[in-house]
Parts: structure tokens; sequence; C-alpha cells
């Protein structure tokens, strides 16, 4: 079974600060999702990657996939308050998503 | 439409009670699937259908528990004589699968709120 590990599982930053998070995949990655989570909520769709080398941006988030695609990151430029939260990802594994353990954001005014 | 929705947000029940959860897809989706998260975990696949039909069910989905998608429209999941080990955040998604010729493809899967299980 395809397994995702995330790193760091945990973040604190300044605000304004930069940040990354990686997604490293046991498999071959078919297609990658990043979710945000607020705590205790659902998830809030942000990208979806599906080829080698891909890179795609949303407002100050970027989310890339490498050439081998086995690893994932998101990249967040001048961080806000209202980046806080539990970043996901998650590998399209057949007819699902599996989901690596999140990532927690906490950003400091 | 405004997403995927789910029904109740929050359920506390007593141990060996049943309960229900109900999710209402985007209307045009034809997948449906769930979820269960547990604190500190990402979501951990349960089951999914194609319009009415269930076609998939994770071993993580024993025989307590049970969903039906009737209409191929919203989906209800119960879990009958309920655990403390059920207590969870249960997600709700839904996407479009598009038939490609021989192959197929997946759109983006959109989560609902979440039903948030305590079972005492």
């Amino acid at each position: 079974s395809q397994e995702l590990e995330q790193s760091p599982q945990s973040l604190i930053v300044q605000e304004g600060k930069n940040l990354t998070i990686n997604c490293t995949s046991s498999k071959t990655l078919y297609g990658l999702y990043w979710y945000k989570q607020k705590y205790g909520e659902g998830l809030i769709f942000l990208m979806m990657l599906q080829k080698g080398g891909e890179e795609k941006s949303h407002e100050k988030i970027t989310a890339k996939l490498d050439e081998k695609k086995q690893q994932s990151s998101l990249h967040i430029t001048a961080s806000q308050p209202s980046h806080a939260g539990i970043y996901l990802c998650g590998a399209a594994a057949g007819n699902m998503l599996t989901f690596g353990g999140g990532t927690r954001l906490m950003v400091k005014p | 439409d405004t997403g995927v929705s789910q029904d109740p947000r929050h359920k506390i029940t007593k141990r060996g009670q049943n309960v229900t959860f109900r999710c209402d897809p985007i209307s045009e989706h034809n997948r449906l699937y769930w979820y269960r998260q547990t604190l500190g975990q990402g979501p951990e696949f349960l089951t999914y259908f194609q319009n009415e039909a269930q076609l998939e069910k994770s071993r993580l989905l024993s025989d307590r528990f049970s969903a039906e998608r009737p209409k191929g429209s919203f989906s209800t999941l119960e879990i009958q004589r309920t655990e403390q080990g059920d207590s969870a955040m249960y997600l709700c998604a839904s996407s479009r699968y598009l038939t490609l010729g021989t192959s197929g493809s997946i759109t983006e899967q959109f989560f609902g709120p979440g039903t948030r299980l305590t079972v005492l």
C-alpha cells in the first residue's frame, strides 16, 4: 500500500515568513492533492498535481511535484495568520485518496 | 450548489447506540466517498459509491458499519452498536468520474464539513 510522510509534523512561523511543507511517497505519485483543514472542520481543496515537474500556484501558495513523482512540496510566501491550519497531502490510490498525517501550521502575528 | 453538506455536524451518543449520518454531495458528482479521521491523523478511506453502486469498502468498515446511496444522490452511513473506538470525524467527499474511451479519470474530491462523533 502507498504511504505518505509529511514533514515537518508541526511548524510555528512568524507572520511574513516563508515556509515549506514536504510530502514524500513510498510509491510513484499519479495524482497528488493538497488540502487545508481548519481545526475540527472539513478539508478545503487547494491544488492537484499530476505531471512530473508540475508546479501550480494560488495566491501565495505554490505546490510542486518532483520529476520522479515521489515527492511534493507546498510553499507559502509571506505567511499570514489566515494560513494557519493543518495541511494534508493526499495521493490518488486507485479509486480513493491516501493521506499523510498532516502538518500543523501556526502563524504568530 | 454550495458544496458537500453533512448532517449532523456533531453527534454525542452512548456506547451501544446506533447512529446515522447523512451526506449530500455536489449535485453533478457521480462519486461519493466516506472517510474517517481520528485526532492527529489524516483521513482514512472507508467506502465509495459510483451513482448508487457501492464499489469498494475498506477493511476498516466492520460489519457494524453500513453505507447506502439509494438514488445515487445523498448517502447515509450507519454505525450499529457504537463503541468508544468509533469516536472520530466522519468525512464525506464527492467527485466526478469521467469515462474517456477505455479508461477514466477522477476530478478533484471535494469534502464536506464532517460529522464529529463522540461515543461515551
